[in-house]
């Protein structure tokens, strides 16, 4: 069965800081894909960020970026220069082959302002 | 481009009642998901569609809960009869189904039985 693991119920940072969100996951496929999703309060689901498995250069977009570590099994989002808005519910999800999404239980995150 | 639409936002209504919940998928997507949130079990995959054809139901919490999409643009899933445990958000996705392509959700309709 497919797992995905994020062990930060909650996480703070402050304003214009720096914070990194854990995922690790399991899989025997070798090829798949992976977000981090955020849900804000307003609890739209907004694809934040996408990894394929076969790439090993971390994708990034502005000020999101992910440390993918395939043998570990670790998919960590690190998000700089944080904003207020970027306070929500993150969720990582793995993508198998058969187009379904697996979730992690969510971080929530809290930015001081 | 419009993304997925569901509706209703909001329902509210008294247990043992039919409930019907709809969602119109971005067009040109040939795959539709349907996924229920609560805090308990967080984000789970009811169901899913590929070409309009039930490709995984296993998700589907029991007999009372059913699911059809009828055409391309229009998938619904209902329960009957409800009941409070059901309260929760349902989400419907949709995605091209190929490669990377990401599920594009809806808002979402927050039911709550009573």
């Amino acid at each position: 069965a497919q797992t995905v693991t994020q062990s930060q119920p909650e996480m703070s940072v402050q304003e214009a800081e720096t914070v990194t969100l854990s995922c690790t996951y399991d899989t025997s496929e070798s090829d798949y894909y992976l977000f981090w999703y955020k849900q804000p309060p307003s609890r739209q689901m907004i694809l934040v960020i996408r990894q394929e498995a076969y790439k090993q250069q971390n994708a990034t977009e502005n000020r999101f970026s992910v440390n993918f570590q395939k043998a570990a099994k670790s998919f960590s989002l690190k998000i700089s220069d944080s904003q207020l808005g970027d306070a929500a519910m993150y969720f990582c999800a793995l993508m198998d082959s058969s187009y379904k999404l697996i979730f992690g239980s969510g971080t929530r995150l809290l930015v001081r302002p | 481009d419009a993304g997925v639409i569901q509706s209703p936002r909001h329902e509210v209504t008294e247990m043992g009642q039919e409930v019907t919940l709809r969602c119109k998928p971005i067009s040109g997507h040939n795959s539709l998901f349907w996924y229920r949130q609560t805090m308990m079990r967080g984000l789970e995959l009811l169901i899913y569609f590929n070409n309009n054809v039930p490709i995984d139901d296993s998700g589907m919490p029991e007999d009372r809960f059913s699911a059809k999409m009828p055409n391309a643009s229009f998938s619904t899933l209902k329960i009957q009869p409800s009941e409070p445990r059901d309260s929760a958000v349902y989400f419907c996705a949709s995605s091209p189904g190929q490669g990377d392509q990401p599920q594009h959700f809806g808002d979402g309709t927050r039911l709550s039985i009573l």
